[in-house]
């Protein structure tokens, strides 16, 4: 089944030591996005690739990096990972940019920082 | 302004009763699109549901469906027959022409179904 796949599904990392959270699509798709999402919250969009233009939002930290090198693959890097960091971080995809296009999401990577 | 309104934090409904999970959005854009996703305890997000802002009919897929007041700009989905597997947090997200790329999440409604 084409589908959204993110590794770890657990990640544990320490204050400070850089960590990379994977994710990989099989749907094709143009368009990848990364989610942070804090206990009961909504998730927060933190960046997204149109094929290979990176867009940030605004208020994403500089802490937070993304790569693309191919068009099923993306990685989200944190730099220097503070306590404020622990979240679940959602991969997500759409074909293009429409207001029909709906998101297909990974399955989520659980971050947690000592 | 909050873009999107879930205002029950939680709900509970009986086994095979049907349940309506409120949404308001907020938008001046006339072209715009609204989502219903359900992401269950193992984290992932499941597309629900969609409505666009130019449909004259309210959508339904299977036991689901979203009750459109576009006057309102409200967005309820209305779940029939719950089953216990429809325990879960239910998000309602809105994505503008305008914006782009841009979806906007609610706070999430967290459903329990009691057997």
């Amino acid at each position: 089944d084409a589908m959204v796949i993110q590794n770890p599904r657990y990640q544990v990392t320490q204050f400070g030591k850089p960590v990379t959270l994977s994710c990989s699509q099989t749907l094709n798709h143009n368009v990848m996005y990364w989610y942070q999402q804090k206990s009961s919250q909504a998730p927060k969009l933190l960046f997204h690739y149109y094929d290979k233009d990176f867009n940030n939002e605004a208020d994403t930290p500089d802490n937070f990096q993304s790569r693309r090198p191919n068009t099923s693959f993306c990685f989200l890097d944190i730099r220097s990972p503070g306590l404020g960091d622990a979240a679940m971080y959602l991969c997500a995809t759409s074909r293009e940019v429409r207001i029909s296009e709906k998101l297909f999401f990974g399955s989520g990577t659980q971050l947690s920082v000592l | 302004a909050q873009k999107i309104t879930q205002t029950q934090p939680g709900m509970f409904v009986q086994e095979k009763e049907a349940v309506t999970l409120d949404c308001t959005y907020d938008t001046s854009d006339p072209s715009y699109g609204l989502f219903w996703y359900k992401q269950p305890s193992s984290g992932e997000m499941i597309f629900l549901i969609y409505q666009g802002s130019y449909d004259q009919q309210n959508a339904t897929e299977g036991r689901y469906s979203l009750n459109f007041q576009k006057a309102r700009k409200s967005a309820n989905l209305v779940i029939s027959a719950s089953q216990l597997g429809d325990s879960a947090m239910y998000f309602c997200a809105m994505r503008e022409k305008k914006s782009g790329n841009q979806f906007y999440f609610g706070t999430g409604t967290s459903l329990t179904v009691i057997p």
